[in-house]
């Protein structure tokens, strides 16, 4: 059974901290690996999609970092602002498969 | 806003009842997902459709059914409800009909809780 792990659960920092989460997931037949951010009340909303080992992708103060043979990814935010409290979920697949989505990083950022 | 439509926002209903859940992609998506986010449960992949016809199955029960209709909208019908159905139901929608490559759209959601 495929699994995607992400750590921590959950994350709490002042505000100007920077900070990462880790998305792991299977090496094998790697095809995409999807970012979302999840503020409550809201709906999941994409950040990134990464296809290649080695990809960085940035949006801002958030950026994501991509290893397949390895089967990891992180994101990083810059500086946290309050604003960047969510659950931010990874979703990783293999060619032909459904998203496999991780249980999520839950950040709270303190002014 | 995604674009993404759902209704109702908010269920609720008795065990052994049926309900209907709607939802309305993007303008321009062909593809159409459900979702379920049970609680301590990551979002869980029920099942997919591309311009009206089922693209990819997930862990959807044998109770539960769905269908794209010519303009595109999807219904989930949830039969024999039971109080582990209790969840929230995602629809989201992208333009292709592979998954992966492309990002997908979320709906608000629907707060689905059987008493």
């Amino acid at each position: 059974i495929l699994n995607v792990e992400q750590s921590p659960q959950s994350l709490h920092v002042q505000e100007g901290d920077s900070t990462n989460f880790t998305c792991s997931f299977p090496s094998s037949n790697f095809y995409a690996l999807h970012w979302y951010r999840w503020e409550t009340a809201k709906s999941p909303e994409a950040l990134f999609v990464m296809t290649l080992n080695g990809d960085e992708k940035k949006k801002g103060r958030i950026s994501a970092t991509l290893n397949t043979k390895e089967g990891y990814s992180y994101l990083y935010i810059k500086g946290s602002q309050p604003e960047d409290s969510a659950t931010y979920l990874c979703a990783f697949n293999q060619a032909g498969t459904a998203l496999i989505f991780g249980k999520g990083t839950t950040l709270s950022v303190s002014s | 806003d995604s674009g993404v439509t759902q209704t109702p926002k908010h269920l609720i209903t008795a065990t052994g009842q049926r309900v209907t859940l709607r939802c309305s992609p993007r303008s321009g998506d062909l593809s159409v997902y459900w979702y379920q986010q049970s609680l301590d449960q990551g979002l869980q992949f029920l099942i997919q459709y591309y311009n009206g016809e089922e693209r990819a199955k997930g862990n959807i029960l044998e109770r539960f059914s769905a269908q794209q209709f010519p303009d595109l909208h999807s219904e989930l019908n949830l039969s024999s409800l039971e109080l582990g159905d209790s969840a929230l139901y995602f629809c989201a929608s992208s333009e292709e009909a592979g998954q992966g490559m492309i990002e997908q759209y979320f709906g608000p959601g629907t707060r689905l809780t059987v008493t």
